[in-house]
């Protein structure tokens, strides 16, 4: 099993600011990493898959770099409604979640 | 549109059986694998496992294996998770999702159902 790891778990930031989230892959996973926002009481929405590639509808302040183990997402200037839970998930060998980062005023 | 659409929460008891749903429209359901995601209260985010409901091929994440069983019927483009006897610990809220914007990539998700299993 391909372990994901995020850090930090709890990120607490302005708006406005700029924000790095990290993930780490205890394997090589090439580039089938997606990143997840989620927010209470909601389903999870795809935010960047291919690692960097955006997805349909996502704001250009949210960025996704790296490949085979490591790998970021970062906020360029957080708005309010960017608080919420982001995970990392690899697909390369089979899907496996990061436990998450909780971004947070 | 594209839409999962899920059936609505459940309580059941420890021991009980299960099976909830997950009605897609708006894209071909036999052609795109569709998986099932498990979120405990207050936890992260597991995958549970996929199935392809043009020929039921069916995969399991290992702890999940034997514990719930993945299903579908293409002619009325649903797919099911299926308990034959509850526990507590399977108290949660489970998502299922499709890969429409690139393979493997799973962008479209229903908006979940919530199990409580509680005596």
């Amino acid at each position: 099993e391909i372990v994901m790891t995020q850090s930090p778990a709890t990120l607490s930031v302005s708006p406005g600011d700029r924000a790095t989230l990290s993930c780490r892959a205890s394997q090589n996973v090439s580039s089938k990493l997606a990143w997840f926002q989620q927010k209470p009481g909601q389903a999870p929405r795809l935010l960047i898959y291919g690692a960097s590639t955006r997805a349909t509808g996502i704001p250009v302040r949210f960025s996704g770099s790296g490949s085979a183990t490591e790998f970021a997402l970062t906020i360029s200037s957080l708005q309010s409604e960017d608080f919420a839970v982001y995970y990392c998930q690899q697909y390369n060998n089979w899907w496996t979640f990061g436990q998450g980062t909780k971004v947070e005023i | 549109e594209v839409q999962l659409v899920q059936s609505g929460a459940e309580v059941k008891k420890p021991g009980e059986s299960l099976k909830i749903s997950c009605k897609a429209s708006g894209f071909s359901f036999s052609s795109y694998w569709l998986g099932w995601v498990r979120q405990m209260p207050g936890k992260g985010l597991e995958w549970m496992g996929i199935i392809y409901p043009g020929d039921s091929d069916t995969r399991y994440t290992p702890s999940f294996q034997g514990q719930v069983t993945i299903s579908a019927d293409k002619s009325i483009f649903t797919a099911y998770l299926h308990w034959n006897s509850l526990q507590a610990s399977d108290t949660a809220m489970y998502y299922c999702a499709i890969p429409k914007v690139a393979p493997d990539a799973f962008d479209i998700w229903g908006r979940g159902t919530m199990v409580t299993v509680s005596s």
